[in-house]
């Protein structure tokens, strides 16, 4: 079942801004991580932040995660028309070993050159 | 970085045929492949969990005689779809964790089913 939820569900902003996505979820986990899908592609590992952790850093990626209020967000900074496609938080349960992962709804993100 | 393949990269078939996709872990081994399917505009969900050398678990409402999964050695798993209908058309995507005890999983490019 879908644990991730993401807002919002669609982001369009011009080049050069920042594009912010939020991602809430229900139970406890080991990690979170984004993904990013381009349109009928596969998706990419993008970041992967623990449990432990708060916040996390890579290029032009922050990822912040709060466990105390069960969510993420994902801020990509001076973002490219490159940056445009669908968006994606997964919760990685708790259980060791499991690696089973939970995917959110998604945020469909449109940047305009 | 680690490398899943599927094949093919998209497929026609008619209602009532079988399709049998493959995912490969190319540079590693996987004893553990997941398969998720993905309708148009929607998230991934999980279907099943592939197991070298034992059954496939299956998430709540997914028929395994349906949607046949074999996991025949550390780099191969397959995804048969019998008796294919066009409400099984949909994007399947399968994914791979590199090493036991690491979290980051490598996806395939997957495969658009269209049953006709």
């Amino acid at each position: 079942s879908q644990q991730g939820e993401e807002d919002p569900q669609a982001l369009s902003i011009q080049e050069g801004e920042n594009a912010t996505m939020n991602c809430s979820y229900k139970t406890s986990i080991n990690n979170l991580q984004w993904y990013r899908q381009n349109s009928g592609r596969g998706l990419v590992h993008l970041i992967l932040i623990r449990s432990n952790e708060r916040e996390k850093h890579s290029g032009r990626l922050r990822v912040t995660l709060d466990t105390s209020k069960k969510s993420s967000s994902l801020l990509i900074t001076a973002s490219r028309a490159a940056d445009t496609a669908s968006y994606f938080c997964a919760t990685d349960p708790r259980e060791a070993g499991s690696y089973q992962l939970t995917f959110g709804k998604g945020t469909k993100l449109s940047v305009i050159p | 970085g680690a490398v899943v393949s599927q094949h093919p990269s998209w497929v026609i078939c008619k209602s009532g045929t079988s399709v049998k996709i493959e995912c490969r872990s190319l540079d590693f081994q996987a004893t553990t492949m997941f398969w998720y399917r993905q309708f148009p505009k929607q998230s991934l969900m999980l279907m099943a969990t592939s197991n070298e050398g034992s059954k496939a678990t299956y998430e709540q409402g997914v028929e395994k005689d349906k949607f046949l999964i074999n996991h025949a050695s550390l780099t191969l798993s397959t995804l048969t779809v019998t008796s294919a209908h066009p409400e099984d058309s949909s994007f399947y995507i399968c994914s791979a964790p590199k090493h036991r005890g690491t979290d980051t999983q490598y996806f395939g490019p997957g495969t658009r089913l269209t049953v006709l």
